[in-house]
């Protein structure tokens, strides 16, 4: 089974703090993805990556940086926390397509809700 | 761009009634369509998906959904609830050139009650 672990259920932090959140999986995918989770809001990918090192803005990564040093790892950077910040972050991983019009599922890990104080 | 809308922020149902949870999209472009379902305290799970071929599509769990390119639908749908189909369910789509890039709807949260 592929399996996606995130570092932490729950997190609380204040304003102004550097926030990591980790990701992990553990199916050699090459794709992996940050979303952000508000209710009324669904889903909002925030950053997603296709390779070591490499990375693309999705719809709402201000405020947000990511790192990929590993395959199998992503991280999630909140420079300078905010309490607009404060939501559930799911991140999920997939194989990379094969060509156009390629498709295959993303898995998702449970998630961590942050709470900016 | 892409765009989904879930009808219903919320659909009460008694347990073993049918049920629809309703989506609709918007894409200038030919799609992939996604359910997903996310039980309490868990991430996402796939629940079926709709690729090419016959648009009436199985899932896990009994649920089917049927997609309907003139009417930009993929309405979700159960014959027989049960208390367990609790749960906030996603409909979400992606571009057939970005097949990876998904774009999630508000979610419908389904209470099952007894």
């Amino acid at each position: 089974d592929v399996k996606v672990t995130q570092s932490s259920r729950y997190l609380v932090k204040r304003t102004g703090e550097k926030v990591f959140l980790e990701c992990v999986q553990d199916m050699d995918h090459e794709n992996m993805f940050w979303y952000r989770q508000d209710p009324g809001l669904g889903l909002r990918l925030i950053y997603f990556s296709y390779d070591v090192k490499m990375k693309e803005k999705g719809d709402i990564p201000e405020g947000y940086s990511v790192s990929r040093e590993k395959k199998e790892r992503f991280s999630l950077i909140l420079e300078s926390a905010s309490t607009n910040q404060t939501s559930m972050y799911l991140c999920a991983s997939s194989l990379s397509g094969s060509g156009e019009g390629s498709y295959n599922e993303q898995f998702f890990g449970p998630g961590t809700r942050l709470t900016v104080l | 761009a892409q765009s989904v809308t879930q009808l219903d922020s919320q659909v009460p149902v008694f347990e073993e009634a049918p049920v629809e949870l309703r989506c609709n999209y918007s894409s200038s472009v030919s799609v992939y369509l996604f359910w997903y379902v996310q039980y309490p305290n868990q991430g996402l799970q796939l629940l079926l998906k709709y690729l090419s071929g016959s648009t009436l599509v199985k899932g896990i769990n009994g649920f089917e959904a049927e997609f309907n390119k003139s009417q930009t639908s993929f309405h979700l749908r159960k014959p027989s609830v049960h208390i367990s189909d609790t749960a906030e369910y996603f409909c979400a789509v992606s571009e057939i050139e970005y097949g990876n890039k998904l774009v999630f709807g508000a979610g419908t949260i389904l209470r099952v009650k007894s």
